[in-house]
């Protein structure tokens, strides 16, 4: 079974705050994605990685960063927390133009 | 930024009742994906249609992507209970892996 594990379910941060998102997964995909989900608005793409160290900025890269130092890890860093980044974080993983599998989401509030 | 709009947003009908779900966008896709997802999980992918005009169905599910490819249906037959969650749709660019993702269609059954 294809496992996509996130660090944390639920997070509170301060506004200011350095907050970083872990993501792992179990199918030595060459291709990681970080989305936030917000309703109304589907996913959006924040960042992707096609190979470790190597990343490509999404839809939405403002205000977020990442890092890819091994292939099973893709980590997503919001450098100084807004409160407008309070949303659902959601990490998936790939194999070539296939099938994105996808964790189970952090829910990230900044207050 | 392609933009894939579904509609409608919110359904909610009573169990043993057809329904529809409209995804449409003026791009054109590779392929479309169609996925669910479920309160405090990821989106799971429920089928991938590459062909312009191509129907696949998934047991009570039948998806069609559009001739022209710019457009996709997901129809469901006798809704059931757990049919209940949010459907995505998600076009994939010409050349490359990214997804853009629906808006987001969010389905109530009623027992």
């Amino acid at each position: 079974d294809v496992k996509v594990t996130q660090s944390s379910r639920y997070l509170v941060k301060r506004t200011g705050e350095k907050v970083f998102l872990e993501c792992v997964q179990d199918m030595d995909h060459e291709n990681m994605f970080w989305y936030r989900q917000d309703p109304g608005l589907g996913l959006r793409l924040i960042y992707f990685s096609y190979d470790v160290k190597m990343k490509e900025k999404g839809d939405i890269p403002e205000g977020y960063s990442v890092s890819r130092e091994k292939k099973e890890r893709f980590s997503l860093i919001l450098e100084s927390a807004s409160t407008n980044q309070t949303s659902m974080y959601l990490c998936a993983s790939s194999s070539g133009p296939r099938t994105q599998y996808f964790g189970p989401g952090t829910r990230l509030l900044v207050l | 930024t392609q933009l894939l709009e579904q509609s409608p947003q919110f359904l909610s009908i009573q169990e043993g009742e057809n329904l529809t779900v409209y995804c449409n966008s003026s791009s054109v896709f590779s392929s479309l994906q169609w996925y669910r997802q479920e309160p405090g999980e990821g989106p799971v992918l429920l089928v991938t249609v590459v062909t312009g005009g191509e129907v696949k169905k998934l047991k009570r599910l039948t998806f069609q992507f559009g001739d022209a490819r710019k457009d996709s249906s997901l129809h469901i037959t006798a809704a059931q209970p757990g049919d209940t969650g949010l459907y995505l749709c998600a076009g994939r660019d010409f050349g490359n892996e990214k997804l853009t993702f629906g808006t987001g269609t969010r389905l109530t059954i009623i027992p």
